[in-house]
């Protein structure tokens, strides 16, 4: 079985530039999270989907960032613009509904450097 | 106050040595109890969950939950250098919405 897939696995960016990080979840993963974890601390939830719905986005800086679903399997999370503060590592996992849905499997992430 | 609190460390012991690693938390309505596993540069992966309270084994691993002092603990015995990573607890209380310590770093010496 494929693991979480996440693209790109590294970026840098100027302050003030936009920047989009895509998420393919395991196959038949009906729920999807964005995480960003910042040095030396653990994942923060940012968002999290079931299906195409976002069910939690109370920690989503909603005046930059962005996030959809679109048919409930893929993922994109954008950020527009960013700010240096924005630097850290954007983790994506999933789980299967019905299961038991604390087993979340973790992508590699997409580390952000804005300079 | 942090939701949960985790000793950052590092921790360094050597190749064999039985590790203790904790964690504590303030919200009396988590039930469900993880640990990861992450390398540098990797994504979390899960070692073990516990649902409420008690101990639970796999292989050299133990996690124990002991509810009433909002404490958790996980046990590496025999430890190996490939066990040297950062370890992770996260807690819930409805098994979907996750608080994570800030990790321990562990480094085991051959």
């Amino acid at each position: 079985e494929a693991g979480v897939v996440q693209s790109p696995r590294y970026k840098i960016i100027e302050k003030k530039q936009p920047v989009a990080f895509w998420c393919n979840p395991i196959s038949g993963h009906n729920t999807l999270y964005w995480y960003r974890q910042n040095l030396g601390q653990g994942p923060e939830l940012l968002i999290r989907y079931e299906n195409e719905e976002a069910v939690d986005d109370s920690q989503l800086p909603k005046d930059r960032f962005s996030a959809e679903r679109l048919k409930g399997v893929d993922s994109t999370l954008k950020i527009q613009p960013a700010e240096l503060g924005d630097s850290a590592v954007y983790l994506c996992a999933s789980s299967r509904w019905g299961q038991s849905t604390y087993e979340q499997y973790f992508g590699p992430g997409t580390r952000l450097t804005v300079t | 106050q942090k939701e949960v609190e985790q000793d950052p460390g590092p921790l360094s012991v050597p190749e064999g040595a039985i590790v203790s690693l904790n964690c504590t938390y303030s919200n009396s309505a988590f039930q469900y109890f993880m640990w990861y596993r992450q390398y540098s540069r990797k994504g979390p992966e899960l070692l073990m969950y516990t649902y409420s309270s008690g101990n639970k084994e796999d292989g050299r691993f133990t996690a124990q939950v002991d509810k009433s002092s909002k404490y958790i603990s996980l046990f590496i015995r025999d430890s190996q250098p490939s066990d040297s990573a950062t370890y992770l607890c996260a807690m819930s209380a409805d098994g979907n919405q996750f608080y994570f310590g800030t990790g321990t770093s562990l480094t085991v010496i051959p």
